[in-house]
């Protein structure tokens, strides 16, 4: 079956744009969650959906980050006036849900955002 | 502060040989999982660990859990080319009643094997 797809998958902007990253999650996954994977490190949690609400937003940077799950499936990574430091791959995963506990997160293969 | 430590960060072996990597997390957790990343692709899962003591092989690599000591390894048998990849530990820090999922991912190995 289909797995999470990202686009794009490259994407190089230019200090202080906007910039959004679209994942679709693997279709019946409750569960989404969004990461950032500099180099040579291991991906770092930005925020988590369950449903359509975010769970937990905790890894956010700052507040030129959002992210929003509409319907509760595909989401959206917006990033404003974006900064070089931003440059990074941004990774999305689902998973499915039960009894209230997520399970094994299943990734996409990736956005990685150049910010020049 | 939540820590996931793996050592090593770097290895180079040569086929045929065996090999372990350590994952040292400080937070209490009742799940760990290991995944594959190689380069320029996303992350391959290979095991989830829940409980003390759980042990799961997948041909040759072989990963265990020991939930008191907060120690997770993932040891590799004769070790073949294929394998070369980083491989990364997370887990799933309990809190708030043990709903959050987001993992908590340590540096990664980046494992190199050697004809």
């Amino acid at each position: 079956g289909a797995g999470v797809s990202q686009t794009p998958s490259n994407k190089v902007t230019e200090k202080g744009k906007y910039v959004e990253l679209r994942c679709d999650p693997i279709s019946g996954h409750t569960a989404l969650y969004w990461y950032r994977q500099s180099l040579g490190q291991g991906p770092e949690f930005l925020i988590y959906f369950q449903g359509t609400g975010a769970a937990d937003d905790s890894g956010l940077p700052n507040d030129r980050f959002f992210a929003v799950r509409p319907e509760g499936s595909v989401s959206t990574l917006k990033i404003q006036r974006t900064e070089r430091g931003d440059s990074a791959v941004y990774l999305c995963a689902s998973s499915p849900t039960s009894g209230g506990r997520t399970d094994t997160q299943y990734f996409g293969p990736g956005t990685r955002l150049t910010v020049l | 502060e939540l820590k996931v430590e793996q050592n090593p960060l770097f290895l180079s072996m040569q086929e045929g040989k065996n090999y372990t990597i350590y994952c040292n997390y400080s937070t209490t957790s009742d799940r760990l999982y290991w995944y594959r990343q190689d380069p320029g692709k996303s992350l391959e899962s290979l095991f989830v660990l829940l409980s003390n003591g759980a042990v799961k092989q997948e041909g040759r690599l072989m990963a265990s859990l020991d939930t008191k000591a907060r120690l997770s390894t993932l040891h590799i048998t004769a070790a073949v080319h294929d394998l070369s990849a980083t491989y990364f530990c997370a887990v799933v820090p309990l809190n708030y009643g043990g709903s959050q999922g987001n993992l908590i991912f340590g540096k990664g190995t980046k494992l190199s094997v050697k004809p």
